[in-house]
């Protein structure tokens, strides 16, 4: 049973435009959540992160909004740049256990 | 946030040998874990590395296979053992400080059994 989503294997977008990637998950306990982006031969680097208690953070570029009641969350990116295609996952954690529980990845490619 | 450093980057190695991955972080850190992820796919949780006691392993992975120690707060290793070319994958070493708080990650070890 997949606990996290992410539905969508690759997005292409035009640099400069904005990028859209979503996350939906099926644990009503998870309660933090959070935005890596991974480089081919590195291992994941953290973006951005939201508690529940926040339906938005934002952070230079990048912002999370979480709907806790669709149980979705998405990650923008204005404007994108071409360093930013990767693959971005999205994860979660429930109040007192430290796993993180990983989704499937969103292979992002900004065309110049 | 943490830094951690982990080596080797990257091995070819025979089937039947064992390969120990190691991964050092910066500062006292309260967990670390070992994944494992294999080409397209997500991250695959192998164990979480307990200090001073056995790893604890996720279904699917047993400690015979993949022994880990964790002798101290800062630092922990992955062995794998009798290695087949199902095995070749590339492992990541992470550690967490506390409840709510980002994951750091290692670089990564890519390995290839032949």
């Amino acid at each position: 049973d997949q606990q996290v989503k992410q539905n969508s294997p690759s997005l292409s977008v035009q640099e400069g435009r904005i990028s859209i990637l979503n996350c939906d998950y099926t644990n009503s306990m998870f309660d933090y959540f959070l935005w890596y982006k991974k480089y081919p031969a590195e291992g994941p680097t953290f973006l951005i992160s939201i508690s529940s208690i926040k339906d938005k953070n934002e952070d230079g570029r990048f912002t999370v909004f979480l709907n806790k009641s669709a149980k979705h969350l998405s990650l923008h990116i204005v404007p994108s740049q071409p360093g930013d295609s990767a693959v971005y996952f999205c994860a979660a954690s429930a109040q007192s256990n430290y796993q993180l529980i990983w989704g499937a990845g969103t292979k992002l490619i900004i065309k110049p | 946030s943490a830094v951690i450093s982990q080596k080797p980057s990257r091995d070819i190695c025979q089937r039947g040998t064992s390969l120990t991955i190691q991964c050092q972080v910066d500062s006292q850190v309260t967990m670390m874990f070992w994944y494992r992820q294999q080409p397209g796919q997500s991250l695959t949780l192998i164990a979480t590395a307990n200090q001073g006691s056995e790893a604890t392993y996720e279904s699917g992975f047993v400690i015979d296979k993949f022994p880990i120690s964790r002798p101290n707060l800062t630092f922990s290793t992955l062995t794998v053992s009798n290695m087949s070319p199902e095995d070749s994958s590339i492992y990541l070493c992470s550690a967490r400080g506390g409840l709510n708080t980002e994951a750091f990650f290692g670089q990564g070890t890519r390995l290839t059994v032949v």
